[in-house]
């Protein structure tokens, strides 16, 4: 059973770059067949795909947000990343990591979710 | 930008039937998936591809979609289906993923 684990600062000041960690286990990324996501909720709001990763490096992004984005993978690490630049309290949100199968548009394994507040 | 509509509550009396409905312009030409999920905890996917469903999720989850609406119902609701629903789909248009706004479904 695969298991995804996000981890980073749970405090961004603005302006800054808000960077998270989503650790795989119970299945490798460089076997490829899938696409590694990243979604978030807003307090009390419904949800927002931000981007995903194959293990090959190709990226696809919300185009809403593609200017402040960038998602990598470290295969060796088992690990994918996003780096959200020049935050502001709009971006204060549960972050997760999830997981699609390339044939197959829903996302079937995500993480606990980590929550990233953005203030001075 | 692709929209999907939701009411934003659903309130059912136990052992009955809760159906939330997610419209969107030519649904029934999309995938649709519908996700369940409980205060404090990440969404679990309940139905995938419109009407199937992931292994573990009860029979009384079902999927459906026609025209512009899909429909999750649950039937025989007991107080464990308390939780938001979130439907999706991906948008080949926008290239994005678009979720609804969500339904919380109150067992009375």
């Amino acid at each position: 059973q695969v298991q995804l684990r996000e981890s980073g600062p749970g405090l961004v000041k603005p302006s800054q770059t808000l960077s998270l960690t989503c650790t795989v286990s119970g299945g490798s990324i460089s076997s490829g067949g899938y696409y590694w996501s990243w979604i978030r909720q807003h307090p009390g709001k419904g949800l927002e795909w931000i981007g995903y990763i194959y293990s090959t490096g190709n990226t696809y992004y919300n185009p809403s947000l593609k200017s402040r984005i960038i998602v990598s993978v470290d295969t060796s690490k088992n690990q994918f990343f996003l780096r959200l630049t020049s935050v502001t309290a709009a971006d204060t949100a549960v972050y997760y990591c999830a997981r699609r199968g390339v044939d197959s548009p829903h996302f079937a394994y995500w993480g606990q979710g980590t929550l990233v507040t953005v203030s001075s | 930008s692709y929209v999907l509509t939701q009411p934003p509550s659903v309130s059912v009396a136990p052992g009955q039937t809760a159906r939330i409905t997610c419209g969107g312009d030519n649904i029934g030409e999309k995938s649709v998936q519908w996700y369940q999920q409980k205060p404090g905890q990440a969404p679990v996917l309940v139905v995938y591809d419109d009407s199937d469903r992931p292994s573990g999720i009860p029979e009384r989850i079902s999927g459906s979609t026609s025209g512009n609406t899909a429909t999750l119902a649950i039937t025989w609701v007991e107080s464990g289906d308390e939780a938001d629903y979130f439907c999706q789909v991906w948008d080949s248009a926008s290239g994005h993923y678009v979720f609804g706004s969500g339904t919380k479904v109150t067992v009375l």
